[in-house]
């Protein structure tokens, strides 16, 4: 019963290294999305993909980039990390198909960059 | 201007209290409303959701919505310490869409 599956859980990276924040779903979903979550703001929108083969942006996708491997897997990649990046990020996949669906989140990536 | 507003608080409330927890939305197509709880250091999970005006009650929990005034709305009945969490309202057009969250603090 593993539901969404993120790893790492904990990262500290230094300016200007690169990374690959991995989510893994293992309920058929079509949608999975990709967040961060910092003090105030909420959960923020990065990337989101509706299904195998699409993805599209969010509300904050200046410095990363996604990849939709496959319908169990959507990763995220850091390119060179900035301080700015600096957050929890969270993974998430819904059901979809025009209803209500529940998103299911994984546990989360604490990321820190010195 | 962010297509969900959210008062982030801190709110505090003695137990047993009624709580109110609200949201407003600036796109009129957005069809459904949920709400989540996020404990600490967890992932978010599905507390509520609703598609049309009006209410719906779970429980201690209910969600309103307004769709004419474009608000929506938490409230929690004899809220008790276990109540203390992060709600996040949710919106869904082509994406989903939290808002800022509301951090809620039940005292005993």
């Amino acid at each position: 019963n593993a539901g969404v599956t993120q790893t790492p859980k904990f990262q500290v990276l230094k300016t200007g290294q690169s990374m690959t924040l991995q989510c893994a779903q293992d309920m058929n979903h079509n949608s999975m999305y990709w967040y961060r979550q910092d003090p105030g703001m909420g959960l923020r929108l990065i990337y989101y993909s509706a299904s195998e083969g699409t993805t599209d942006k969010g509300e904050v996708p200046n410095g990363y980039n996604v990849s939709r491997l496959n319908k169990r897997e959507f990763s995220l990649r850091l390119e060179s990390a900035a301080p700015s990046q600096t957050s929890v990020y969270f993974c998430a996949s819904r059901g979809g198909g025009g209803r209500i669906a529940e998103a299911f989140f994984g546990q989360g990536t604490r990321l820190t960059v010195v | 201007q962010k297509e969900v507003e959210q008062d982030p608080g801190p709110l505090s409330v003695p137990e047993g209290a009624i709580v109110s927890l609200n949201c407003t939305y600036s796109n009129s197509a957005f069809q459904y409303f949920m709400w989540y709880r996020q404990y600490s250091r967890k992932g978010p999970e599905l507390l509520m959701y609703t598609y049309s005006s009006g209410n719906k009650e779970d429980g201690r929990f209910t969600a309103q919505v307004d769709k004419s005034s474009k608000y929506i709305s938490l409230f929690i009945r004899d809220s008790q310490p276990s109540d203390s969490a992060t709600y996040l309202c949710a919106i869904e057009g082509n994406k989903l869409v939290f808002g800022a969250g509301t951090i809620l603090r039940v005292k005993s």
